[in-house]
């Protein structure tokens, strides 16, 4: 069964770096899929962060500007999501999930809530 | 971007009742649209795919249909585990973007 999974600090001070791992269990992350965070922000907004595909390339959300990174620990089977410069406004819950095609996201974490706040 | 409108933002069905969700987007997305349920404190869960296709394990009450730029979801017979908010999600184009949700509650 696959199964993925999110840790990381739930409360970030702002102007932060905000550092979430997602770990994959029964699915190899080099074998096939982009692998994606999203977040959804209080009062039920969601947005697609971005996704680091199975072959190691990336793709972000230009909202996000140049504030995000996403990587991968292949020896592990974990992706990360770096966010920097975090305001308040960046307090969501924080999803990983497996993209398969045409907006089809057909797994994900239970997700990680992140608060921003001095 | 593309911009998905989702309608309504909420709604109340009976036991029983039929429901339908919109979702209008900004361009063509030539069916590559999903449809997902988030329950309380829970991830959300992939209904429909690629506009019509039913996911593996998703009740048979659930569908969905549309092309171009227009999509709606029906639920044929609200039950109570259908209580949930619905979003519709685009994957036509980079950045994905999500509609803003659909409240589903049972009267």
């Amino acid at each position: 069964e696959i199964q993925l999974q999110e840790s990381g600090p739930g409360l970030v001070k702002p102007s932060q770096s905000l550092s979430l791992t997602c770990s994959v269990t029964g699915y190899t992350i080099t074998s096939g899929y982009d692998w994606s965070w999203i977040r959804k922000f209080p009062g039920n907004k969601m947005e697609w962060m971005g996704y680091i595909s199975y072959s190691g390339s990336t793709n972000y959300n230009p909202s996000l500007k140049s504030r995000i990174s996403i990587t991968r620990d292949t020896s592990k089977n974990q992706f990360f999501l770096q966010l920097n410069s975090v305001t308040t406004e960046d307090t969501a819950t924080y999803y990983c999930a497996r993209y398969e095609y045409s907006g089809t996201f057909d797994y994900w974490g239970q997700g990680v809530m992140v608060t921003v706040s001095s | 971007d593309i911009q998905m409108t989702q309608s309504p933002p909420s709604l109340s069905a009976s036991l029983g009742e039929t429901v339908s969700i919109e979702c209008r987007a900004s361009e063509d997305i030539y069916s590559n649209l999903a449809w997902y349920q988030q329950k309380s404190g829970k991830s959300p869960q992939l209904l429909i795919y690629y506009a019509s296709s039913l996911q593996d394990g998703v009740p048979s009450r659930f569908s969905g249909s549309g092309s171009g730029t227009q999509y709606s979801l029906k639920i044929s017979g609200m039950q109570p585990e259908d209580e949930g908010v619905y979003y519709c999600l685009q994957g036509s184009k980079y950045p994905y973007t999500f509609g803003a949700g659909t409240k589903l509650e049972l009267k």
